[in-house]
């Protein structure tokens, strides 16, 4: 199974908003709606922020949204914290019932 | 609340058995509905699905390491565990395990520290 495709990085300002991309195909992103996203910051385990393309769990700002576009999913954060800044990933299920993961995003608030 | 613990050997030899334990506490492994799960990121790259156990015990493996790998569960002592066969300088990486939303194959809300694993002679 191929990596999901996300951008290497994206920045923004305190304030503004973010858009991640995470692009995969018709067996995986674009055929269902279970595309999950994490937040990582260095050295701590990854926390669930989007799951279902744009449900969000219970604890987790609203200032998070997810979407999905054919084979696309989006990830954005509106009025961007200095807290914010971490690594990104995208998750879907597949087809022959796996799990696969983008090569993640490295978020800088500037 | 529930927590997720991994344990196991910090140090594997090439060509050996990883073997890992992820022990669960505030919580029953076979609640019914929820995956478990496994996962690892090498040092500086990106996570990677390894395999999932459902409560009921069926298991799920990524592709590319379904032959070297065996996910099983210990309801006795609330336990899942990893074994990874035949490793490799590749296998070098912090791996965490994971629980799943209730019905959620992909969403995992729960996890553990991780546990850092080198390969090395």
């Amino acid at each position: 199974q191929s990596a999901l495709t996300q951008p290497a990085s994206v920045s923004g300002s305190p304030g503004q908003s973010i858009t991640i991309s995470c692009t995969g195909a018709i067996s995986d992103v674009g055929g269902y709606n279970y595309v999950s996203w994490y937040q990582q910051h260095p050295g701590k385990a990854p926390k669930l922020m989007i799951y279902d393309v744009s449900n969000r769990p219970s604890g987790v700002s609203n200032r998070f949204s997810g979407s999905k576009s054919d084979n696309t999913a989006s990830l954005t954060i509106s009025g961007l914290q200095a807290e914010d800044e971490a690594d990104y990933y995208c998750s879907s299920y597949t087809s022959s019932t796996t799990l696969v993961f983008g090569g993640g995003t490295k978020l800088t608030v500037l | 609340q529930l927590q997720l613990q991994e344990s196991g050997p910090g140090l594997v030899k090439p060509s050996e058995t990883l073997s890992l334990t992820c022990t669960v506490s505030g919580g029953s492994i076979s609640s019914g509905g929820y995956f478990w799960g496994w996962f690892r990121q090498p040092p500086g790259k990106g996570l990677e699905w390894i395999g999932t156990i459902y409560y009921s015990g069926s298991t799920y493996y990524n592709p590319s390491l379904k032959s070297r790998v065996t996910i099983s569960e210990d309801t006795s002592k609330n336990q899942f565990s990893l074994k990874l066969s035949s490793v490799t300088a590749a296998d070098t990486a912090m791996y965490y395990c994971a629980r799943s939303l209730k019905e959620a194959f992909e969403a995992f809300d729960i996890w553990g520290q991780g546990t850092m694993v080198t390969v090395s002679s």
